[in-house]
């Protein structure tokens, strides 16, 4: 079974719209860390936001956010209020505690933004 | 800062040729990894170095090799080429937050490899 998956190959979203990237992992770890990163057109790997499986709290940082529903093990990205610049490929990431430093990435969502 | 540093950028080979991808990251974290991106796709997951002198497999180890010189120093080797190989290559490197869970993973630009 795939450790991350991403559903979404491709979303357009009118800018200054929200938007929400899914994300579901399958893990029988009680430990484990989600992280999402961007990855524009230039290339680079940009580390958005984190949830560890213990945090009480959905993450934010900035216009950023997580929809962290443990139960049914997915972690969806919140994009408030979407920018030119946020149109980019996003990919999600798990790292279970039992194969700790093992970092594995989901197939990723191209989001484009319209003006 | 230089963060995670990785040489060269571009790499042409032939088929049957081998090299070495090099990575080096000044941050001086335990773990480090290599991925491969196809284009259009995900990262995949090739080995990786949860601290100095420990190295393990990850989801595509095939045909690659790797050696995790120092704590700094995480290299990546291909024996023979393979045009299946094409692609592009990152490193990255991250640290542990206080367990053996990790920090986010810090990346380096990547190396564009084509095989012919």
């Amino acid at each position: 079974a795939q450790k991350i998956t991403q559903t979404q190959p491709g979303m357009f979203v009118q800018e200054k719209e929200a938007v929400t990237l899914d994300c579901t992992y399958d893990t029988s770890d009680p430990s484990y860390g989600l992280f999402w990163y961007k990855q524009p057109s230039s290339g680079e790997m940009i580390f958005l936001i984190y949830q560890g499986s213990y945090d009480q709290q959905n993450a934010t940082e900035g216009r950023y956010s997580l929809n962290f529903q443990k139960a049914r093990k997915s972690a969806n990205l919140v994009i408030s209020a979407s920018q030119l610049g946020d149109s980019a490929m996003y990919f999600c990431a798990i790292e279970e505690d039992s194969s700790a430093s093992k970092i594995i990435f989901g197939s990723g969502t191209r989001l484009s933004i319209r003006p | 800062n230089a963060g995670v540093t990785q040489t060269p950028k571009f790499q042409v080979l032939k088929t049957g040729q081998s090299m070495t991808l090099q990575c080096a990251q000044d941050m001086n974290h335990n773990s480090m990894y290599w991925y491969r991106q196809d284009p259009g796709m995900g990262l995949r997951l090739i080995y990786y170095s949860a601290s100095e002198g420990t190295t393990d497999k990850g989801e595509v180890p095939n045909g690659y090799n790797v050696s995790r010189l120092n704590k700094r120093e995480f290299s990546l080797r291909l024996e023979s080429a393979a045009p299946s190989q094409t692609s592009v290559y990152f490193c990255a490197s991250s640290d542990t937050r206080g367990g053996f869970m990790n920090t986010e993973a810090f990346f380096g630009q990547g190396t564009r490899l084509t095989v012919v």
